[in-house]
Order: structure tokens, then sequence, then C-alpha cells
């Protein structure tokens, strides 16, 4: 009955250096969002799931972003040659519904420093 | 293009007095709109949607189509609701894959 787990839930990177974030969705649901939240903005809508095919990316800020969900359950959101700009909170969120109109459950979020 | 904007980074009320933070958005359509809280040390979980047109912890929120407004109200505002509050966007209800957030207003109740 666990809600929508994140891991890690902190990570320092050097710059150059590759990333992988975990997020664990609730059992069932179909849909599942990325987003970026830089310190004192909202969340910035990265892509979305459907199951395991990812319908939308079209807020990945590069090509050294990557996303996948094969079993569409787990996904992992990689980040390569990690930048400065990309230290943020990375939050996972899942629904039960298809698409963005339902309610989504947000997990706890991995906080990335890139020093 | 901001799609959703919230003018007030931070609010503060007396504990009793009405609050009202305020959100507008610009898309055309028949988007859907949102709001979600994130209390301290917790998640950010949905406080209310626009089309279940109810009441949640006594806030309420009314779309303005002609105004692309949905602004959250409440009539008394209480210590606890001292939270971030974030206005948020589904483009298409039933097809829409992307979701825009506001930037948050961080409401302080004061006793």
């Amino acid at each position: 009955g666990a809600g929508v787990s994140q891991s890690p839930r902190y990570k320092v990177a050097k710059r150059g250096q590759d990333v992988a974030l975990r997020c664990d969705p609730i059992s069932g649901h179909v849909s599942l969002f990325w987003y970026q939240q830089a310190l004192g903005q909202g969340p910035e809508f990265l892509t979305y799931f459907q199951n395991e095919a990812q319908l939308d990316k079209s807020g990945l800020p590069s090509d050294r972003f990557f996303a996948e969900r094969p079993e569409g359950s787990v996904s992992t959101l990689k980040i390569q040659r990690t930048q400065q700009e990309d230290s943020a909170v990375y939050l996972c969120a899942s629904s039960l519904v298809l698409g963005s109109g339902g309610e989504q459950f947000f997990g706890p979020g991995t906080r990335l420093t890139v020093l | 293009a901001q799609r959703v904007t919230q003018p007030e980074k931070l609010l503060s009320v007396f504990k009793g007095a009405p609050v009202e933070l305020k959100c507008n958005y610009s898309y055309s359509g028949s988007p859907e709109l949102f709001w979600y809280v994130q209390y301290s040390r917790q998640r950010l979980q949905l406080l209310l949607r626009h089309i279940s047109r109810e009441s949640i912890k006594g806030f309420t929120a009314d779309l303005n189509k002609g105004e692309t407004s949905f602004h959250l109200k409440k009539p008394f505002a209480q210590e606890e609701d001292s939270a971030m509050y974030y206005c948020a966007l589904s483009p298409q209800r039933y097809t829409g894959n992307q979701f825009y957030f506001g930037t948050g207003t961080s409401l302080t109740v004061i006793p």
C-alpha cells in the first residue's frame, strides 16, 4: 500500500558524470510523469509514459536526458554528462487514468546536486 | 510560453481572515485546472480540480473562462493551511499528456 517511491533521495554528482534516478509508481497506475523542479520554481514537465510507451518527451531539456519504463512499472530517468544547470529536484508522479487529466500521486523526489 | 501564472510568490493572512490565491492561465481549448498543495516536509498532493466542483478543506476554486482564471479561495484561513500552493493545467481533459504547473504561492497563516 506504499505510495510512489523514488531513489536515491539525494544524489551528488561531479560535472560530467552520468546519473540514474529511479521511480517506483503505485502498482496498477498506467500513467507516469517526470518533472524537474528548480529552486523556487514550480515543477516543470519532462516526459510522460502510458504503460511502457513514452508518449511525450517534449519537456526533456536536451538529448542528455533519457527516460524509460520498459515493463510499464518502474521508470528510470538518466542524465548523461551532468551539468550544473541540471541541479534540481526530480519528481515522479503516477496516475491511475490515461493522460494528464487525473489525480497524480507524487513521490518524495530526488534532489540532484551537480558540482 | 508561460501557461500558468501565479502572481504572488508569498502571501500572508491572519487566522480567520479570507484568503485568495490567484491563478491565471493561457491556453485555448478545454484545459482542466487543478490546485496542488505541499505542506511542510510532505509530498505534493492534489487539493482540488475544477471538474469536481467540490470544496476541500474549506477551499473552493471556480474556473472563469472569460478571465482565464482559477483562483483558490477560503473564507476563513486556518493555521494548518500554511503551505505551498501550485495551480496546474492539463491541456486536454481526456487526451492530454502534458501537465503544467505555476511557480507556486507560499501561504502563511499568522496566528
